[in-house]
């Protein structure tokens, strides 16, 4: 157990909804990163919060939002999902930026999207 | 701008084999350098680690060096077993850590 908790860990929903994950953090750390998985793009950082705030973004789509809470449990939304969104989507935390200790990765979402 | 080329793969080798897996990267300024490994169905792992040039990052018999000059961070293991099949991502982050970039990954296969 990594300490990086997401749920749910599958996920199948058709084309055009909408989907809610949801990543806790490390204890103590503030920071918290979504990435996506494919086989053909390979690992794709999505967005990073730290301790509330939105950090820095990445390759994510207009149709995807996230969120970070006070108690720093985040969420990430996908909605008008495409077959194209069929991946794995990691949440990894940081105690602050990541680049002394690294990241610590949850298990993953497998979202299927039919 | 930021990018790491890892080799391709997948690898198989006998075991206890020699292992090189090799990883260069593009980056401003001076990054961290990383080496993760990510079992089947489960999430990314820390290897290893090394935060300057010439750091050596170690763990589990597995090794890197982070050297600056050929601006590589290639991983290498002695003596690899079968519990050592896995895939392999090396990575890089600026100091200001908000993002790391990963390589495409490199898939290693060992056979008894």
């Amino acid at each position: 157990d990594s300490g990086v908790t997401q749920t749910p860990k599958h996920l199948i929903t058709a084309t055009g909804q909408r989907v809610t994950l949801r990543c806790s953090p490390r204890s103590g750390d503030l920071s918290v990163y979504w990435y996506q998985q494919s086989l053909d793009q390979g690992l794709q950082f999505l967005i990073q919060y730290y301790n509330g705030e939105e950090r820095a973004k990445g390759n994510i789509l207009e149709r995807f939002s996230a969120q970070q809470f006070p108690d720093l449990h985040s969420e990430l939304n996908l909605s008008s999902l495409e077959l194209g969104d069929s991946a794995l989507y990691f949440c990894a935390s940081s105690v602050g930026g990541g680049a002394v200790y690294g990241y610590t990765f949850g298990s993953g979402t497998r979202l299927t999207v039919v | 701008g930021n990018s790491v080329t890892q080799m391709e793969g997948p690898v198989t080798l006998s075991e206890e084999a020699f292992l090189t897996i090799n990883c260069t990267y593009t980056a401003t300024g001076y990054p961290s350098l990383f080496w993760y490994v990510q079992y089947p169905g489960e999430g990314l792992q820390l290897l290893l680690k090394a935060t300057k040039a010439d750091d050596k990052g170690s763990n589990k018999g597995f090794e890197a060096t982070y050297r600056k000059e050929t601006t590589s961070f290639h991983l290498e293991k002695g003596s690899v077993q079968v519990s050592d099949s896995a895939v392999y991502f090396c990575a890089l982050t600026r100091n200001t850590g908000n993002q790391f970039y990963f390589g495409t990954g490199t898939s290693l296969t060992v056979i008894p």
